[in-house]
C-alpha cells in the first residue's frame, strides 16, 4: 500500500539549474496537490490539479510548472531554480475535488539550492 | 482571507503529561477543519476532524472540538506518550479542497 510515492527523497541544485520532481499515487484518486514547507509557515499551495488533464495555480506558483501526466502521476519542475525555492516540497492527493475529504500526504522532497 | 493561527512551539512536557495545541481560525462560513500530523521524516497524515460546530473529532486518544463562538479547534490529549512527539498542525479547508495550514507547532515529550 505504497500510498502516495514523491522521488527523489534529497537533491541539491545549483542556481539556475532545472529539475523535476515526480509523484505517483497509486489510489486511484482523481485530485493531485503540490505544496512548499518552509519554517514557521505551515504549507502552501503551489499547484493542483484537479483531474488528469487539469492544472491550475494555488497561492504560490511563480517559478514552477506542472504536468499532469496521466491519472497517477503529477510533476513539478523547477526550469531554473533560486535559492528562495530551498524548501521541502510534498505532493498531496484526494478522490475528488470538493469532497471535502483529507489529502494524503506523500513524504515529501528535500530540495537545496546553493 | 481565510487563515489559521496556531500557538508557537516547541512545547516540551513530559511523558504523560495533559497535552493542549491551541488553533484559531478566520474564515467565511463553517469550513471543515483537520488536525495533521508529521513525523520526523515524513509527510503529513491526517491525526482527526471535524465537518461542522460542536463536532468532536478524536483519535489515538487525541480530541478536538469545533467551536464556532471561539473560531477554535484547540488540540487535547490527556496523557502524552514519547511517541507522540512530532509537529501538529492545525488546518482549514476551502472550495477545491484547499488546505490552509497554521504554521504548526513541535512537541517534545521526554521520559
Amino acid at each position: 500500500n505504497a500510498g502516495v510515492t514523491q522521488t527523489p527523497k534529497f537533491q541539491v541544485l545549483k542556481t539556475g539549474q532545472s529539475m523535476t520532481l515526480q509523484c505517483a499515487q497509486d489510489m486511484n484518486h482523481n485530485s493531485m496537490y503540490w505544496y512548499r514547507q518552509d519554517p514557521g509557515m505551515g504549507l502552501r499551495l503551489i499547484y493542483y490539479s484537479a483531474s488528469e488533464g487539469t492544472t491550475d495555480k494555488g497561492e504560490v506558483p511563480n517559478g514552477y510548472n506542472v504536468s499532469r501526466l496521466n491519472k497517477r502521476e503529477f510533476s513539478l519542475r523547477l526550469e531554473s531554480a533560486a535559492p528562495s525555492q530551498t524548501s521541502v516540497y510534498f505532493c498531496a492527493s484526494i478522490l475528488e475535488l470538493f469532497s471535502n475529504q483529507p489529502q494524503h500526504f506523500g513524504d515529501g522532497t528535500r530540495l537545496s539550492i546553493l | 482571507g481565510d487563515s489559521v493561527t496556531q500557538m508557537e512551539g516547541p512545547v516540551t512536557l513530559s511523558e504523560e503529561a495533559f497535552l493542549t495545541i491551541n488553533c484559531t481560525y478566520t474564515a467565511t462560513g463553517y469550513p471543515s477543519l483537520f488536525w495533521y500530523v508529521q513525523y520526523p521524516g515524513e509527510g503529513l497524515q491526517l491525526l482527526l476532524k471535524a465537518t461542522k460546530a460542536d463536532d468532536k473529532g478524536s483519535n489515538k486518544g487525541f480530541e478536538a472540538t469545533y467551536r464556532k463562538e471561539t473560531t477554535s479547534f484547540h488540540l487535547e490529549k490527556g496523557s502524552v506518550q514519547v511517541s507522540d512527539s512530532a509537529v501538529y498542525f492545525c488546518a482549514l479547508i476551502r472550495g477545491y479542497n484547499k488546505l490552509i495550514f497554521g504554521a504548526g507547532t513541535r512537541l517534545a515529550v521526554h521520559p
